[in-house]
């Protein structure tokens, strides 16, 4: 499968408890986001890398909330002492840098989704 | 005001009907514009992007573009009840991250 691959797929943890995703992106794209959705709402954005770097953090991501991608290949998204307002489905994708018959679409793994109790 | 602007729906055809989805946006800068497809517990799927002015078809599904109205829709011709799912609007902005901008999405169902 050359998707984008994401795990775990289902986390359940007590409120307080850190909780981390592993994301794989489709090997030649040098882009990956992640994203944040909860039932009845679209994808929120919640940062993204080029290569190894984190260009860009959405203000409304809390400090709790961590995402490192080292060597420009898997990422990790890391909750710390979690809250039950972070039960979501966390979104990865990943993309081609924009260039000439580049569509700039993202291509979506199936998500890790985090309960908090 | 919502960057990215969807009626949440349900929105019901019959089977065969067309189903018209539609989506307004706030950055005059956008530049790409997409819809996606998500059925229920999975993630979203890519049906079209659009870039210009006008309509873009492919198949049963027609895309239009209006940028001076800030306005996006998307035709789907012979609704089947397969084609029961959210429907994403997302928009690309002027600046070179590629992020996309999603809408809180439109449920569709067909009725047979």
């Amino acid at each position: 499968d050359t998707g984008v691959s994401q795990n775990p797929r289902h986390k359940i943890t007590k409120r307080g408890q850190n909780v981390t995703f592993r994301c794989d992106p489709i090997s030649e794209h040098n882009r990956l986001y992640w994203y944040r959705q909860t039932l009845g709402q679209g994808p929120e954005f919640l940062t993204y890398f080029q290569n190894e770097a984190q260009l860009e953090k959405s203000r409304l991501l809390s400090d709790r909330f961590s995402a490192e991608r080292p060597k420009g290949s898997f990422s990790t998204l890391e909750i710390q002492r979690t809250e039950q307002g972070d039960s979501a489905m966390y979104l990865c994708a990943s993309s081609l840098p924009p260039r000439t018959g580049n569509t700039g679409e993202l291509f979506f793994g199936e998500g890790s989704r985090l309960t908090v109790l | 005001q919502k960057e990215v602007e969807q009626n949440s729906g349900p929105l019901s055809v019959p089977e065969g009907a067309i189903a018209s989805l539609n989506c307004t946006y706030s950055d005059r800068g956008s530049q790409s514009f997409f819809w996606y497809r998500q059925y229920s517990g999975k993630s979203p799927e890519l049906i079209m992007s659009i870039y210009s002015n006008g309509d873009k078809e492919d198949g049963r599904f027609t895309a239009q573009l209006n940028k001076a109205s800030q306005y996006v829709s998307l035709l789907i011709r012979d609704s089947q009840p397969s084609d029961s799912a959210t429907y994403l609007c997302a928009v690309k902005g002027y600046s070179n991250t590629g992020k996309l901008i999603f809408g809180q999405g439109t449920t569709l169902q067909v009725k047979p």
